[in-house]
């Protein structure tokens, strides 16, 4: 596609529930990243995917978020039996070989756990 | 671990005033910089970049400098305009032996450009 697609742009969810958020990434961009930017916060690094590379999960924060990408394209961030403090903006990016640092980002997912 | 520090916003100026957000990082390797801007209701996009010590990174009419020496990367424009009314946000990455292609953000700074 055009850019980087993200869904659901806004999520309300129940604390405890589990949520999936999706990203479809730049065709042909072989990196995609998630960050988490809170409330007066900074981005959040939480999980990279290069290529067919066992993923970097060093940024997420706990054993309750899980990241996939399938086929090297579409990604799926899970995040499981939600907290308040979940609650944030999860961003994606892609990025290419020739630019791995030129990060196209999508609009992000507006996550709110009440 | 890598880190970036800038300047807490927000950062309020009158229109064709002079801009500094100051940016300063902590690292292992030999970063790239980088300067990405979030305009509001848009995602954050790319605005300038720098690979090695003293290159200038410039688009739009801002400009930053790598300095390695003051391990800093000042983001800087002569005259703003209320379009430019943003976060900006400061990033590194390693760039060698690293080259994982992961970023690391600052903060974010709040400008806004009043009439």
């Amino acid at each position: 596609g055009a850019g980087v697609s993200q869904s659901p742009s806004n999520k309300v969810t129940e604390k405890g529930k589990d949520v999936e958020l999706r990203c479809d990434p730049i065709s042909g961009h072989t990196a995609l990243y998630w960050y988490r930017q809170s409330l007066g916060q900074g981005l959040e690094f939480l999980i990279y995917f290069q290529g067919n590379s066992a993923p970097d999960k060093s940024g997420l924060p706990s054993d309750r978020f899980s990241a996939e990408r399938t086929g090297g394209s579409v990604s799926t961030l899970t995040i499981q039996r939600t907290q308040q403090e979940d609650s944030a903006v999860y961003l994606c990016a892609s990025s290419s070989d020739r630019d791995i640092y030129g990060y196209t980002f999508g609009s992000g997912t507006r996550l709110t756990v009440v | 671990g890598d880190s970036v520090t800038q300047m807490e916003g927000p950062v309020t100026l009158s229109e064709e005033a002079f801009l500094t957000i100051n940016c300063t990082y902590t690292a292992t390797g030999y970063p790239s910089l980088f300067w990405y801007v979030q305009y509001p209701g848009e995602g954050l996009q790319l605005l300038l970049k720098a690979t090695k010590a003293d290159d200038k990174g410039s688009n739009k009419g801002f400009e930053a400098t790598y300095r390695k020496e003051t391990t800093s990367f000042h983001l800087e424009k002569g005259s703003v305009q209320v379009s430019d009314s943003a976060v900006y946000f400061c990033a590194l990455s390693d760039r060698w032996p690293g080259n994982t292609g992961k970023l690391i953000f600052g903060q974010g700074t709040t400008l806004q450009v009043k009439p």
